[in-house]
Parts: structure tokens; sequence; C-alpha cells
């Protein structure tokens, strides 16, 4: 049973650029989330997504990022005309129900590097 | 600031000790979790306390939480090299129990 998927592992990307990144939640998961790490520190809140809907974006900046988990597919964390401050570790997450008092499953991030 | 700051930053200990890491944090939560991160790896659910409980245990692994105090404390007992990673403190808060509070995590390293 395949864990949390992301793609890629690794991107690079010139300033101005989109960068997509993509993760497939665990068979079974609905509800899915995306964190941003910087070196060195913790993991950081962007957006928490269900099945076609944004349910909590507090975490994530106002221009440039976008995120959405379509009824079909992947979710898809966008970051329109990067900059070097977007050079960062994204992690997705998944989990299976609503409440609150379940862990989340982890992918293993993809690496954001801006030129 | 903060919500979940860990202590110490960074521990290293010799193989078969025990490691202790503490996490504090600042508002009324719903859980507390611990997870482990191996270098350039995703993270690993280790153990979920409910804000109703005091004491959990999983394998090598004890949680302790104080909602008195704001605190937890992770335990792992008889470590091992592969123990080496970082650990995290997120909090699940009573408002938006779903989005994750983290620390900046303790680095352990276990010397054999």
């Amino acid at each position: 049973n395949a864990g949390v998927m992301q793609n890629p592992r690794h991107l690079v990307r010139r300033r101005g650029q989109e960068a997509r990144l993509r993760c497939s939640p665990m068979k079974g998961h609905s509800h899915v989330y995306w964190y941003r790490q910087l070196p060195e520190e913790g993991l950081k809140f962007m957006v928490y997504l269900q099945k076609e809907n944004i349910i909590d974006e507090s975490g994530m900046p106002k221009e440039r990022f976008s995120a959405e988990f379509p009824k079909e597919g992947p979710s898809i964390l966008r970051i329109q005309q990067v900059v070097r401050g977007d050079s960062a570790a994204y992690f997705c997450a998944s989990s299976p129900g609503t409440t609150g008092n379940q862990p989340q499953h982890f992918g293993d991030g993809t690496r954001l590097s801006i030129l | 600031s903060q919500q979940g700051e860990e202590d110490p930053q960074a521990l290293s200990i010799q193989e078969g000790e025990n490691a202790t890491m503490n996490c504090s944090y600042k508002t009324s939560i719903n859980n507390l979790q611990w997870y482990r991160q191996n270098s350039g790896r995703g993270l690993v659910h280790l153990i979920l306390i409910r804000s109703n409980e005091r004491e959990k245990h999983s394998g090598r692994l004890r949680v302790t939480l104080d909602t008195s105090k704001k605190s937890s404390s992770l335990l792992i007992t008889a470590s091992r090299a592969a123990d080496t990673a970082s650990y995290f403190c997120a909090t699940g808060l009573i408002q938006g129990a779903q989005k994750l509070v983290f620390g900046q995590g303790t680095r352990l390293t276990i010397n054999p």
C-alpha cells in the first residue's frame, strides 16, 4: 500500500517561472495538507484541502500561491513567478477523516530550488 | 513566535542511553503529536496524545503531556543508532485541529 506520493522529489526553477508540485494522498484519504519547511526549521502549515474544496488556506501567501485538490487526480500546489525566497522543501500530508485526533501521513517532500 | 518549542535543539548520546526531548506550547490544544524526520525524508508519525491523556507508550517511546504547564516530553529508551533523526512536536489546536503547528525540532544523534 503506497504512502503519500509527491513528485517531483527535486525541482529547479529560475526566478519568474512557475512551479507545480503534486501530491497523491494515501489510498482512502480524502484530506490533504501542504506544509513548507525551511532549512533547520520545523514545518509551517500552508493549506488544508478536501476533494474540490479548500478548507483552510490561512498559511498560504495571498499572492502567487494556489492549491487545488480536484475530484480526480492529485493535489497540486502551484507557485507562480517564483522568487529566491520560495526555495524550501514542500511536504504534503494526508489523513482519512474529519476529526482532528488523527495522525497525518507525510510524503517525502519536493525540494524546490530557485536559481 | 512558535506554538511549539522543543528543548534541547540538539542532543547527542551514546547508544543504549535514554533520550528525553521536551516540547512547550502556548495555546490550548486538542492533541499533541510527535514526529520523526530522517535527513532528506518526510515526517513519520510516532505518537498522538489527546489533551485529556497524561501518558502514552509505544514500544521504546513514552510520551507525557501536562496541560497545566503546556508541555510534553518524549522519552526514547535504550537508544539505537537508527534513532538518529530530528524529532518534532506538533500541536493540533482546538480551533482547526487539522492544522498542525510544529516546533523547530530536536536533532538527536546516537553515537555507537
